[in-house]
């Protein structure tokens, strides 16, 4: 059974770096045709992508957020990783980590597997 | 265009059905996928592709396409139902994922 879990400090300091990692088990982050991505999802509000990284290595990032987004991995640990440069208040959220897929000759793209989640509050 | 447009609430009564939508221009070439989130948990994919339900989805969730707009209907619906149900698909571009804002169901 594939699972997939956040970890990463809780609180941040404005304008400091959200790190955040994601373990998965069950399955290879190199295994292919898989994604692999974060979400987030600010207190009360709705779900917002932040960035997918497809097996090969290769990055896709929200456009609004994309010069602040890096996400990377570590196949030796089954992890992959994001980092939020110069966090704000908005960047206050539930964070998840989730394994996506592409199914009718890529004209779906969902993700079928998620953690839990992780609160992340960017305050002084 | 990079939005998905969702009706903020929608009820139901017991046991009828209930269709939420999800619309969109990029819905003209992308399926959307459809997610069942309840208080405190983690999104869950009810729905993906054309109508495809992942293992464990009671056939009592279906899903249709007309233009650009999916539909999510619930035949049936039961209180476990009552939850926030997000669309997502690729933008327009292809390169990027998109979500609606979510539609709360309430189950009267």
């Amino acid at each position: 059974q594939l699972q997939l879990q956040e970890s990463g400090p809780g609180l941040v300091k404005p304008s400091e770096t959200l790190s955040l990692t994601c373990t998965v088990s069950g399955d290879s982050i190199s295994s292919n045709g898989y994604y692999w991505g974060w979400i987030r999802q600010p207190p009360g509000k709705g779900l917002e992508w932040i960035g997918t990284m497809f097996y090969s290595g290769i990055t896709y990032c929200n456009p609004s957020l994309k010069s602040r987004v890096t996400i990377s991995r570590d196949t030796s640990k089954n992890q992959f990783s994001l980092d939020l440069n110069f966090v704000t208040a908005a960047d206050t959220a539930l964070y998840y980590c989730a394994r996506a897929q592409i199914a009718e000759y890529g004209r779906t793209f969902y993700f079928d597997y998620w953690g839990q989640g992780t609160l992340v509050t960017a305050s002084s | 265009s990079s939005e998905l447009t969702q009706d903020p609430a929608v009820s139901v009564a017991l046991g009828q059905t209930v269709r939420i939508t999800c619309q969109g221009d990029s819905l003209r070439s992308y399926y959307a996928s459809w997610y069942q989130q309840k208080p405190g948990q983690a999104p869950v994919l009810v729905l993906y592709g054309r109508n495809r339900r992942p293992s464990g989805i009671p056939a009592r969730f279906s899903g249709s396409s007309s233009g650009n707009i999916e539909s999510l209907t619930i035949t049936g619906t039961q209180a476990e139902d009552e939850a926030e149900y997000y669309c997502n698909s690729r933008d327009s571009t292809g390169d990027h994922v998109i979500f609606g804002g979510g539609t709360k169901l309430t189950v009267l």
